[in-house]
């Protein structure tokens, strides 16, 4: 099983900020495997990224992906009041598909 | 507008088994799939199944194996998992999430319920 572990755990942050989040995985895999999830309190999770760094329909490009093998990147410019929330990252290239224990961003 | 709406809280007791419904609106249910995903109390999220929504071929986890079903109505647009043999480690918001690739099971999850609390209690 691929064990996806994120960091920081929580984010204290400010609005306008510059934010990278972690995703590291305990095994190398497909980038085009890899996706983002957002969730806010009290709302079903919103795909942000797939393939690592591919926008879902309506995302703002201030969130952007990077990465491969193992170290993957959910970044995010200038923060939005809107952003806080928690960040999920999910790979789905073996079975079973596994997700981080997410990133929660609060405001500072 | 495309929407999965899931069926209510449930409380269960241990070795009871629970059903659960996600109906989705909005798309061609057959053209996608469809994945059950839970989430304890202070955990992360877990994958336990997944349904092709058109021919009903399905995938499970191994840690779920034997113990859970996931079916669907392709009439009523609707996916159901049932999970049985409950125990209080079973309680969690269960998910369903929309597999983008309606064939392949390794796939992104491009839209979700907003989840159903079950709690196994006593």
């Amino acid at each position: 099983e691929i064990v996806l572990t994120q960091s920081p755990g929580t984010l204290s942050v400010s609005p306008g900020e510059r934010v990278t989040l972690s995703c590291r995985a305990s095994q190398s895999f497909s980038t085009s495997s890899l996706a983002w999830y957002q969730q806010r309190p009290g709302q079903a999770p919103r795909l942000l990224l797939y393939d690592a760094f591919s926008r879902s329909a309506g995302v703002p490009d201030r969130f952007s992906g990077s990465g491969s093998g193992t170290d993957f990147t959910l970044t995010i410019k200038r923060l939005e009041p809107e952003d806080f929330a928690v960040y999920f990252c999910h790979q789905f290239d073996s079975s079973p598909y596994t997700f981080g224990q997410g990133t929660k961003l609060e405001l500072k | 507008q495309d929407q999965l709406v899931q069926s209510g809280a449930e409380v269960k007791k241990p070795g009871a088994s629970v059903k659960l419904s996600c109906k989705a609106s909005g798309y061609i249910f057959t053209s996608y799939a469809m994945n059950w995903v839970r989430q304890a109390p202070g955990q992360r999220l877990e994958w336990m199944a997944w349904i092709n929504a058109g021919n009903g071929n399905t995938k499970y986890s191994q840690k779920f194996q034997g113990r859970v079903t996931v079916t669907r109505d392709a009439s009523a647009s609707i996916a159901y998992m049932e999970l049985s043999s409950l125990t209080s480690g079973d309680t969690a918001v269960y998910y369903c999430a929309r597999g983008y690739s309606g064939i392949n099971p390794n796939s992104y999850f491009d839209l979700w319920g907003r989840g159903t609390l079950v709690t196994v209690s006593s």
